[in-house]
């Protein structure tokens, strides 16, 4: 079966500070893959996708960046955190089969201080 | 793209109660999931129901595609229904994003 992993699980950083989030998919190859922001108590925004390595579609202008290193491996970084960049990171992945059905890992909650 | 509309935006039901959830969406979709967010913020999947009428337990969810809505039921509900519930859809013609509403936050007391 299929998993997906995400780390850190929480982190607290200061402004300035860069930023590294990892996303890992198990159980599959060729994913789609997605990072989605949530701020408290909002809906998803979804921040960047790719549809194989190194190819990364970005949704939004911000201070975040995204890189797809391995097929299953999913980074979403930045060199300097602002304060607007708090929020519950969540990256998801769709197994692009007939349905395209999408699935969430557990999430990163990011603090920016 | 699609847009995809959710109502009520916010519910809260005594523990037993029934209650339906309604997702609106403005185009041909050919992927309509429903997701539950429990308070740890963990997203959970709950049924891939582009059409017809999906059951699991005490939940069940319907999406008549021509009309461009699904309904979420869910029966005697209990504290652990409580969270948020979203629906999204892939618009036919692509294949890599999920367009989500902005969900319905049910809390269930008892």
């Amino acid at each position: 079966s299929q998993t997906i992993h995400q780390w850190p699980a929480t982190l607290v950083q200061p402004v300035g500070s860069p930023l590294s989030l990892e996303c890992t998919v198990e159980g599959t190859s060729n994913p789609n893959l997605y990072w989605y922001r949530q701020a408290a108590g909002r809906g998803l925004q979804l921040l960047f996708y790719s549809v194989g390595i190194g190819q990364i579609s970005s949704e939004v202008p911000q201070n975040l960046s995204a890189s797809r290193p391995q097929d299953r491996q999913f980074i979403l970084s930045s060199k300097k955190l602002l304060l607007s960049d708090s929020g519950f990171y969540l990256c998801a992945w769709i197994k692009r089969d007939i349905t395209y059905e999408q699935y969430f890992g557990p999430g990163t909650r990011l603090t920016v201080t | 793209g699609i847009q995809v509309e959710q109502s009520p935006p916010d519910l809260i039901l005594q523990e037993g109660a029934n209650s339906t959830l309604r997702c609106n969406f403005s185009d041909s979709v050919n992927n309509l999931q429903w997701f539950h967010q429990n308070p740890w913020g963990q997203l959970i999947n709950l049924f891939y129901i582009p059409s017809g009428t999906k059951q699991n337990g005490r939940l069940s969810a319907t999406t008549v595609a021509t009309e461009r809505y699904s309904l979420l039921y869910i029966s005697s509900s209990q504290t652990t229904d409580s969270g948020v519930y979203f629906c999204a859809g892939l618009e036919a013609g692509t294949a890599s994003k999920l367009t989500f509403g902005t969900g319905t936050r049910l809390q269930v007391t008892l």
